[in-house]
């Protein structure tokens, strides 16, 4: 069956632009992750989705960082006013129940600020 | 708060001999572990978890590890390196006391000498 996927594969923007990364998670997954992976280092966590709610958005760095998930699939990452920082690969996963299932990852946006 | 530790950011092997890749975690509470692999092009996906019962679990293509409460341990073993083994792997872990939140390793890199 279809996996995890993510849209776009790779996205480049200015300092100061707004960017949308999309995650559609495998049909009948409640759960849904985000992460940030950054040169050399594992993925860290921003944000976790059961069902439509934000059952844990801790990880996110700032409020230039927003995610939603309206109808409890498909899930966008927002960036604001985005920074060099923030350059990175953005991963999502999903699983079918919780945070203690399988996560099956999505191959991950690349995201340069330039 | 929640660590993993990964000793080794690269481990190199011959072909055919053992493959030992050291996680070693803080939690205050039984978590659970987990290690991912990362192929190259690829996104991450689970080569096994300990969760409750037994201490010794088997993953995919003949990976296995254990998990050593007295040595705050979760060490990935394979008694034969296959080429196909070069990889980035990963280390995770989740306690239910922080809520839904995933802490990765910063990865091993494991290179596989024909």
């Amino acid at each position: 069956g279809a996996g995890v996927s993510q849209t776009p594969s790779n996205k480049v923007t200015e300092k100061g632009k707004y960017v949308e990364l999309r995650c559609d998670p495998i049909s009948g997954h409640t759960a849904l992750y985000w992460y940030r992976q950054s040169l050399g280092q594992g993925p860290e966590f921003l944000i976790y989705f059961q069902g439509t709610g934000a059952a844990d958005d801790s990880g996110l760095p700032n409020d230039r960082f927003f995610a939603v998930r309206p109808e409890g699939s498909v899930s966008t990452l927002k960036i604001q006013r985005t920074e060099r920082g923030d350059s990175a690969v953005y991963l999502c996963a999903s699983s079918p129940r919780g945070w203690a299932d399988t996560q099956y990852f999505g191959p991950g946006t690349r995201l340069t600020v330039l | 708060a929640q660590s993993v530790t990964q000793l080794g950011s690269h481990v190199s092997v011959s072909e055919g001999a053992l493959v030992l890749l050291r996680c070693n975690y803080s939690s205050s509470v039984p978590p659970y572990l987990f290690w991912y692999v990362q192929y190259p092009n690829q996104g991450l996906q689970l080569l096994l978890k300990y969760t409750t019962g037994a201490t010794l679990v088997k993953g995919i293509n003949g990976f296995e590890a254990e998990f050593k409460k007295s040595e705050t341990s979760f060490h990935l073993t394979k008694p034969s390196a296959h080429m196909s083994d070069a990889a980035e792997y990963f280390c995770a872990v989740s306690v239910s006391n922080t809520g839904n939140q995933f802490y990765f390793g910063t990865g091993t890199s494991l290179t596989v000498i024909p």
